[in-house]
């Protein structure tokens, strides 16, 4: 199995500042044949199901605020929110799709400072 | 639009099979993979299984000796049966649609969830 790692577990940022998660996956998620990163970023809200964010790790989902941002390659990975929202506050997870079982990382818990 | 909505009973108590329904609207159900997943109280998201177009499944290894996909084209439905619950087993159950990628890919479209409590 492909185990995704996520850090910080938690953070606290001020509103309009920038929050960074990273993501690191236990073996490479790049599909050289179409240079394409099978990984995904999901928002997570209380009693709302998973929002797709991100895909092929730095493609915005459409209706996605542009505040959000994915990058990295091969094992790393970061979801950046450039200017932290009151709305933003939630549990986001990245997921690798490069095999099954498409594992997902343990989730970052984004506050408020 | 695409529409899921997960039914079955919310409490299950241990030892028995948790029985869940997701119901697809606005899709074709022979088109896409369909999938299971959990997320226990204050936990992270914990992929279960998929059901292929074939009808064919995919479960987890952790689970896959409990976990029993299904299809009902007519209907449009899937289905997710999970033998010999325990309180482990507690957590929202989501159903989702997989897009189209190869091996596996990302889900766009959620159910709401639904709670399953196991308990005496």
């Amino acid at each position: 199995d492909i185990v995704m790692t996520q850090s910080p577990d938690s953070l606290a940022v001020s509103l309009g500042e920038r929050a960074t998660i990273n993501c690191k996956s236990s073996q490479s998620v790049l599909y050289t044949s179409n240079n394409k990163n099978y990984l995904a970023w999901y928002q997570v809200k209380p009693g709302q199901p998973p929002k797709l964010l991100i895909y092929w790790a730095s493609t915005r989902e459409s209706g996605v605020p542009d505040r959000f941002s994915g990058s990295g390659s091969e094992t790393d990975f970061t979801l950046t929110i450039s200017s932290l929202q009151a709305e933003d506050v939630a549990v986001y997870f990245c997921q690798q799709y490069f095999d099954t079982p498409p594992l997902f990382g343990g989730g970052t818990k984004v506050e408020i400072k | 639009q695409v529409q899921l909505q997960e039914s079955g009973p919310g409490l299950v108590k241990p030892s028995e099979t948790l029985s869940l329904t997701c119901s697809v609207s606005g899709a074709s159900i022979n088109t896409y993979y369909w999938i299971w997943v959990r997320q226990p109280a204050g936990k992270g998201l914990e992929w279960i299984g998929r059901i292929y177009t074939s009808g064919n499944t995919k479960s987890h290894p952790s689970l896959s000796s409990r976990v029993t996909m299904s299809m009902d084209r007519s209907k449009k439905q899937v289905s997710l049966q999970l033998t010999s619950v325990t309180v482990a087993d507690t957590a929202i159950y989501f159903c989702a649609r997989e897009e189209e990628c190869g091996t596996a890919c990302y889900s766009r479209h959620w159910g709401r969830g639904i709670p399953v409590t196991v308990s005496p």
